[in-house]
């Protein structure tokens, strides 16, 4: 399958502070990817889906302006959580779209957010 | 709404069984379904695709499709304790054009004994 990386795998803030995660897909083009959130023993949480050269689509309940996406190319999208506070901490993932394979996606690694 | 539902379990199967995993959804015009695995503390991984109604066979993967019961399944033949994870059953709900959504099932968790 194809290969999605995220970095950083892990990362633990303060409180008030903004956390950038970024989003690689390695060996194809990725018109679209999607971010999700993850908490312990549940189910994925789809955030939103960001195409590329476009404003990303946010799922309902996700508030656009503190999770800022960003897909600037066919292989990177970038999330920002901005003034993260403890409530933010979670597993984030993204998942990159392989046009050349119909509608399947592929998942990073995830982001493990710790918010001291 | 749009669901997908799936046992949560714990499903439990000794070493060298068949495990069935089963999942039902909603949308009668759903045409892609997934089977994605996942590890505790891991992301998901892509195991198994389908599009079409009938089985779909990848080693000791077999996913099953009946869209006219709105009903897929996956089978794990000869399981190992290395299959013990969450399977996660997703699917496309979109109806065409740009919306590639998943849908995914909360997923059963699967543990395969010794």
């Amino acid at each position: 399958g194809a290969v999605v990386s995220q970095h950083p795998s892990r990362v633990i803030c303060k409180s008030g502070t903004s956390v950038k995660i970024e989003c690689r897909s390695l060996d194809f083009q990725a018109t679209t990817m999607f971010w999700y959130r993850q908490f312990p023993k549940q189910s994925l949480m789809l955030m939103a889906t960001s195409n590329e050269g476009s404003k990303a689509t946010y799922e309902q309940g996700v508030e656009k302006d503190k999770f800022l996406i960003n897909h600037a190319s066919l292989t990177l999208s970038t999330l920002t959580v901005t003034s993260a506070h403890p409530e933010d901490s979670s597993f984030y993932i993204c998942s990159a779209r392989d046009s050349g394979w119909y509608n399947e996606q592929f998942f990073g690694p995830g982001t493990r957010l710790t918010v001291l | 709404q749009k669901e997908v539902e799936q046992n949560s379990g714990p499903l439990s199967v000794p070493e060298g069984a068949i495990a069935s995993l089963n999942c039902t959804y909603s949308d009668r015009g759903s045409q892609s379904f997934f089977w994605y695995r996942q590890y505790s503390g891991k992301s998901p991984e892509l195991i198994m695709s389908i599009y079409s109604n009938g089985d779909q066979e990848d080693g000791r993967f077999t996913a099953q499709l009946n869209k006219a019961s709105q009903y897929v399944s996956l089978l794990i033949r000869d399981s190992q304790p290395s299959d013990s994870a969450t399977y996660l059953c997703a699917v496309n709900m979109g109806s065409g054009g740009s919306n590639y959504k998943l849908t995914f099932g909360k997923g059963t968790l699967l543990t395969v004994n010794p």
